[in-house]
């Protein structure tokens, strides 16, 4: 079973600030690696996912990039925060090939003030 | 008109009562993941099925791929059960999210 480990827990930033979560898998080894953002009172948007180190998709144009400089590792960035950036953050991973059962880390609330 | 479309929106059900919780999607999928997310935000896979039915504990999903619909019952339902119930639809590693389902079930 994978665990995965994301932080902070919360977070409160001001507009124009920069923005890095992290997310870090346990037991498992070449993840497939995925961050969501779930809005206010709305469901899942994929924004980005990772088949292996270095190889990032984005799905949805924005403000934000992210980043996997190693296996269990993926970082999700911005330069300069804006006020539609705020949301709740979810890293999941699974285990390839698709088909396989999701882990979610426990997510980061981000108020972008 | 959104690939995965879930119902009923929310659902309050007395204690003991059978819940089901419907999704329909439109895309040819390779799986489909019903997911369930606490108040708190955190989020855990309850199922994963290409086909037919899996059963965990008062937990039952079912998939009919040919009419692309799934189902997620809970038999004897407890207000633990109360949470928001997420389905998923996986084509190739791209996943698409239904809005959800908030369940409340009353003691």
């Amino acid at each position: 079973s994978q665990t995965i480990h994301q932080w902070p827990a919360t977070l409160v930033q001001p507009v124009g600030s920069p923005l890095s979560l992290e997310c870090t898998v346990e037991g498992t080894s070449n993840p497939n690696l995925y961050w969501y953002r779930q809005a206010a009172g709305r469901g899942l948007q994929l924004l980005f996912y990772s088949v292996g180190i270095g190889q990032i998709s984005s799905e949805v144009p924005q403000n934000l990039s992210a980043s996997r400089p190693q296996d269990r590792q993926f970082i999700l960035s911005s330069k300069k925060l804006l006020l539609s950036d705020s949301g709740f953050y979810l890293c999941a991973s699974q285990r390839g090939p698709p088909n396989e059962k999701l882990f979610f880390g426990s997510g980061t609330q981000l108020s972008v003030l | 008109k959104n690939e995965v479309e879930q119902s009923p929106q929310n659902l309050t059900a007395q204690e003991g009562e059978f819940i089901t919780i419907n999704c329909s999607y439109s895309v040819g999928i390779s799986a489909l993941h019903w997911l369930q997310q606490h108040p708190g935000g955190g989020i855990v896979s309850l199922f994963m099925l290409s086909s037919g039915k899996k059963k965990h504990g008062r937990l039952i999903a079912t998939i009919n791929i040919q009419e692309k619909h799934s189902s997620l019952h809970i038999t004897a339902s407890h207000p633990r059960d109360s949470a928001v119930y997420i389905c998923a639809v996986e084509v190739g590693r791209k996943l698409t999210f239904g809005t959800g389902t908030r369940l409340t079930i009353i003691p």
